[in-house]
């Protein structure tokens, strides 16, 4: 079943700019988790926020989170060609910590 | 550190025919995952171990796929017979354990074509 869905589908900006994705979740969780999907590098984990965080910050990613609205959101600051890829979130729920996915927002960053 | 291996990297099959993934997690994490991908779609949870016993492989098509991690470090995963919809790229992850601070290292994945 899915848990997290992005929004957007996708999204297409110029090098430099800043990029918005958001996810929103059903149930309750301990953690939501961020992770890039490309061609080169495969899955991998961005950035891991708890239930009781509402911000962190890793370099040029920024994830918020917030609980009431059952939603985060990723931005990627002064985006660079290196970022197009497809993003997920993935959230550990309540009773067993696995990580459920959506469907992703896949980013492209034009030259 | 190595990270998550896996083999082959790709497989094109015909259906009704057998395959089998090999997956090597790194060294020291106690869970292991197989996850399909559909194009289009994010991962999809077939079965989590925790070390060698099954935690969870209730979205496992159990007449056709099985999985088994011997001697909890490596695992494979086997698709007998398959069919066309099994075309998708299953990744394997590991993590330190099932529970905090579960992030995923995720392998390159096999990407299996059915035809």
């Amino acid at each position: 079943s899915q848990q997290g869905e992005e929004d957007p589908q996708a999204l297409s900006i110029q090098e430099g700019e800043n990029a918005t994705m958001n996810c929103s979740y059903k149930t309750s969780i301990n953690n939501l988790q961020w992770y890039r999907q490309n061609s080169g590098r495969g899955l991998v984990h961005l950035i891991l926020i708890r239930s009781n965080e509402r911000e962190k910050h890793s370099g040029r990613l920024r994830v918020t989170l917030d609980t009431s609205k059952k939603s985060s959101s990723l931005l990627i600051t002064a985006s660079r060609a290196a970022d197009t890829a497809s993003y997920f979130c993935a959230t550990a729920v309540d009773s067993n910590y696995q990580l459920i996915w959506g469907a992703g927002t896949k980013l492209i960053i034009k030259p | 550190e190595a990270g998550v291996a896996q083999s082959p990297r790709y497989k094109i099959i015909e259906k009704r025919q057998s395959v089998a993934f090999w997956c090597n997690p790194i060294s020291g994490h106690a869970t292991l995952y197989w996850y399909q991908q559909i194009l289009g779609q994010g991962p999809k949870l077939l079965i989590q171990f925790q070390n060698n016993g099954v935690v969870d492989d209730s979205q496992l098509p159990k007449d056709r796929f099985s999985a088994e991690r011997l001697k909890g470090v490596d695992s494979t995963l086997k698709i007998q017979p398959a069919k066309l919809e099994d075309s998708a790229v299953y990744l394997c992850a590991s993590s330190l354990s099932g529970r905090r601070n579960n992030e995923q290292f995720f392998g390159p994945g096999t990407r299996l074509t059915v035809l």
